[in-house]
This record gives structure tokens, C-alpha cells and sequence, in this order.
């Protein structure tokens, strides 16, 4: 098994463009993550999801968007990108039993 | 609400030496608590978590933690550091839902030869 994988691993965007991290798994989970990961900061949750075609917003939401068309994918989509959403972004999935997340490796994106 | 905070942004010991990392929690539920490990670059990988079973609780690569509900603490302990647990560590409480895991901001180990 692959676990969590995410796409790609590094990405530099200029102000205003757009773009959309992928994320799958392929342990079954019901619930996915998008986190990103400042210096500093630690971990902050940006939105999640409960099952296919549902989503929620987390601690930091503004300025993503994220859809779950399917139970093994979870994508996050910046409209506009601006140099605050300079980070490391990660996605994680869990069952719904266990509170155990499990994480991909990270995409890393600097917006210039 | 459930929070965590970390003391220390930065610890640093000598190989061979005993590391302790700490952990304090709040959560207006009896909480699941959590470790994860991360290594430069990587995603985070889980060392150890407790869920009201023993409170003393064993992790990988020698890694344990003690649950203290009277200290409301979770605090990170090897006996000997390897240079290979040069890494960052993280602390994170459970909540209630899916919306659940708080994580501290946390603490990056350096072990020096």
C-alpha cells in the first residue's frame, strides 16, 4: 500500500495564479485533511472532509477550496495564490473509528 | 476545547543522553493523546499514542510517554539519544468529531555528537 501520497512535491507560484494539490489514500478512510505547516506554528487544519462529496472548514480555510468527488481523493485548490499561503501543505486521512491520522509526504509551495 | 503546548521550541542534548520533551494539554474531554515525529522533509509518522489504557505508553525507536492527568502533562522521554532522533516533535490532543486533532507548535530536537 501507498498510503498517502500527494502531488506534486514542489511547486513555486507567482501572486494570482491558481492551483490544486491533490491528495489520495489507499487505506479506505472515511475522513481526509488538508493541514499547512508554518515555522513556528505547527500544524493548522484548513479543511476537512467526513466522506464523498462532503466538506467542512477547519481552523484557516480563507483563501482554499477543497472537493472530495471521490472517497480516495481530496484536492485543495488555491484560486488566487497570494505570498501568505507560502507553505508546506499536508494531507492526512483516518477511519472513522481510530483518531490515528495518517500523513503524505508534503507539497511544499512558495508564492512569489 | 482541547489545546496543547509545548515547552521549548528548541531542546538539544548530547548523544547518548536522556531526552525529555514536554507535553502539557487542556480538553474538557478525557483525551486521546498523540506524538508524531518529523523528519527533514518528510510528512509526520505517529511514535506513540495514548488512549486511556495504560498510562505509561511505549512508542517506536525507544520513544515512551506517561500520561499525568493530575499535571495534565504527556511528556516525551528516551533513556539515550541517537543522533538518528534529530528530528521535530509533535504534541496533539484529541477533540470530539472528525474535526479532531490539535496539534502543539513543536519542539525540534538536535542531538549532539
Amino acid at each position: 500500500n501507498a498510503g498517502v501520497t500527494q502531488t506534486p512535491k514542489f511547486r513555486v507560484l507567482k501572486t494570482g495564479q491558481s492551483m490544486t494539490l491533490l491528495c489520495a489514500q489507499d487505506m479506505n478512510h472515511e475522513y481526509m485533511y488538508w493541514y499547512r505547516q508554518d515555522p513556528g506554528m505547527g500544524l493548522r487544519l484548513i479543511h476537512y472532509s467526513v466522506g464523498e462529496g462532503t466538506t467542512a472548514k477547519g481552523e484557516v480555510p480563507d483563501g482554499y477550496n477543497v472537493s472530495r468527488l471521490k472517497k480516495q481523493n481530496f484536492l485543495l485548490g488555491l484560486e488566487s495564490a497570494a505570498p501568505s499561503q507560502t507553505s508546506v501543505y499536508f494531507c492526512a486521512s483516518r477511519d472513522r473509528t481510530y483518531n490515528e491520522q495518517f500523513f503524505g509526504p508534503g507539497t511544499r509551495l512558495t508564492v512569489l | 476545547a482541547q489545546s496543547v503546548t509545548q515547552l521549548g521550541s528548541h531542546v538539544s542534548v548530547s548523544e547518548g543522553a536522556l531526552v525529555l520533551l514536554r507535553c502539557n494539554y487542556s480538553s474538557s474531554v478525557p483525551p486521546y493523546l498523540f506524538w508524531y515525529v518529523q523528519y527533514p522533509n518528510q510528512g509526520l509518522q505517529l511514535l506513540l499514542k495514548y488512549t486511556s489504557a495504560a498510562t505509561l505508553v511505549k512508542g517506536i525507536n525507544g520513544f515512551e510517554a506517561e500520561f499525568k492527568k493530575s499535571e495534565t502533562s504527556f511528556h516525551l522521554t528516551k533513556p539515550s539519544a541517537h543522533m538518528s532522533d534529530a528530528a521535530e516533535y509533535f504534541c496533539a490532543v484529541s477533540g470530539t468529531g472528525a474535526n479532531n486533532l490539535f496539534f502543539g507548535t513543536g519542539t525540534r530536537l538536535t542531538v549532539i555528537p
